[in-house]
């Protein structure tokens, strides 16, 4: 069976553009979390999706934004890119909305700013 | 909010055991959990606590004191592959997220 899926892998950004990442869930998953990675520190979250509504969102700015497709997929958007912004995204799915759920993370795209 | 704290790096010897600490604060706990993330690569599931005790699988086991807001994985007989970085997460009742600690690196040497 597939686990999470997201693309792109790699991404390379200048500053002030946009950028959508994509993640599809293990299939029969209904919730999708989304989270930031800069090196050396833990995931960050950014938020959480469950039958197509937002659950849960992280403190991150409006320039941030997301949401879930009728097939549990994803879409990350990330508007007027900083520098800041150059991390690991990671999607992670879990089988329902409880809280004790564990979370299957995908690979990650790399969003690289310059 | 929460505070989660991990040391940030350890050291043990192939074959040995080692134990990994996270402690944490918060105000509705909700369940423990462990990954395991090699470098450049996505964090793996490894085991869920939410009673007081110790869970085991495998050569991995993890203990929760709700009341000491106190965890711990415990890895033994150790191999090369388990050098990576371990993650201590937390949930709370209502927070459709997972809190994570910055992991600690462990070093496994022949």
């Amino acid at each position: 069976d597939a686990g999470v899926t997201q693309s792109p892998t790699h991404l390379i950004k200048t500053r002030g553009q946009h950028v959508t990442l994509r993640c599809s869930p293990i299939s029969g998953h209904k919730s999708v979390s989304w989270y930031q990675q800069v090196l050396g520190q833990g995931p960050q979250f950014i938020f959480q999706y469950y039958e197509k509504e937002e659950r849960g969102r992280g403190n991150f700015p409006d320039r941030f934004s997301a949401r879930q497709f009728p097939n549990y997929s994803s879409e990350l958007n990330v508007n007027a890119l900083l520098l800041g912004d150059s991390a690991l995204y990671l999607c992670a799915s879990s089988l329902g909305g409880e809280d004790n759920q564990p979370q299957h993370f995908g690979d990650g795209t790399r969003l690289s700013i310059l | 909010g929460q505070n989660i704290d991990q040391p940030t790096e350890m050291t043990a010897t192939e074959g040995a055991i080692v134990q990994i600490n996270c402690t944490y604060q918060t105000s509705g706990f909700n369940g423990l959990f462990w990954y395991q993330q090699h470098a450049g690569e996505a964090p793996t599931f490894l085991s869920y606590n939410v009673l007081d005790g110790l869970e085991e699988k495998g050569r991995f086991s993890s203990f929760l004191s709700r009341s000491k807001g106190y965890s711990y994985l415990l890895l033994k007989e150790l191999q090369m592959k388990d050098s990576a970085s371990y993650l201590c997460a937390v949930r709370e009742w209502g927070e459709g997220k997972s809190t994570f600690g910055d992991g600690t690196t462990l070093t496994v040497k022949p």
